[in-house]
């Protein structure tokens, strides 16, 4: 089972609200994964955990808070977005960080700031 | 500075007409080259992993080969339902040499199919 879900696949917030975004694997993966894909641009790295500790932050806006409550489990709390920040937000994961590791997305939480 | 280039970046085949996709790189520490199919709206969808140069991968109508400068993701008589972007990306090493988990991917190649 090569599956990562995302919860919810949709989601509309204000620039005032708080949400979060899920992400889930079973796979044993100690590695997980959030990345940004605006329309037609190419996904990009926003944060990497690794066993449940966070290894690069690529200087993302402390709007974006993410938290990995456990192995299995990724989420990224959202508070005071811009419209900007819309866009579909990715999540992966892999074995560990080693070499030639795949990375393994889920189908995304297309998010739109009103 | 480390750059993934793809082209064409966009391609019209007609069913059954065979080509290839380009990806170039330029990377200080190569550890992983991979090529994912991404459908619109959905996340990639992962194809194949290449790690030393000369290696080659296939699954169905697809074929990937690397060499030390790029990869090229061979597509024999392909079929409407092959329309997708493809995207290339590489694993970068970190100061140390190893892996630190930074997939940095090229702009895509949107293929279209004809029937």
């Amino acid at each position: 089972d090569t599956e990562v879900t995302q919860t919810p696949k949709h989601l509309v917030m204000g620039m005032t609200n708080k949400k979060s975004l899920k992400c889930e694997q079973h796979m044993g993966h100690r590695a997980m994964y959030w990345y940004k894909q605006k329309a037609k641009k190419p996904p990009e790295l926003m944060f990497v955990y690794s066993y449940e500790k966070l290894s690069i932050n690529e200087s993302v806006p402390s709007r974006f808070s993410p938290e990995c409550p456990n192995s299995s489990l990724l989420n990224l709390h959202l508070h005071a977005l811009q419209p900007e920040d819309s866009a579909l937000y990715l999540c992966a994961s892999s074995q560990d960080l080693g070499d030639g590791n795949e990375q393994f997305f889920g189908p995304g939480t297309r998010l739109t700031v009103l | 500075e480390d750059q993934v280039t793809q082209s064409p970046e966009a391609l019209r085949l007609q069913e059954g007409e065979s080509s290839s996709l380009n990806c170039s790189y330029t990377v200080s520490g190569l550890r992983g080259l991979f090529w994912y199919r991404q459908d619109p709206g959905k996340g990639p969808e992962f194809l194949f992993t290449l790690y030393s140069a000369g290696e080659e991968k296939e699954k169905e109508r697809l074929k990937a080969t690397l060499t030390k400068k790029e990869s090229f993701l061979h597509i024999t008589a392909p079929k409407p339902e092959d329309s997708a972007t493809y995207l290339c990306a590489v694993l970068l090493a970190n100061a140390g040499g190893t892996s630190y988990g930074k997939l940095t991917f090229g702009q895509g190649t949107i293929l279209t199919v004809h029937p």
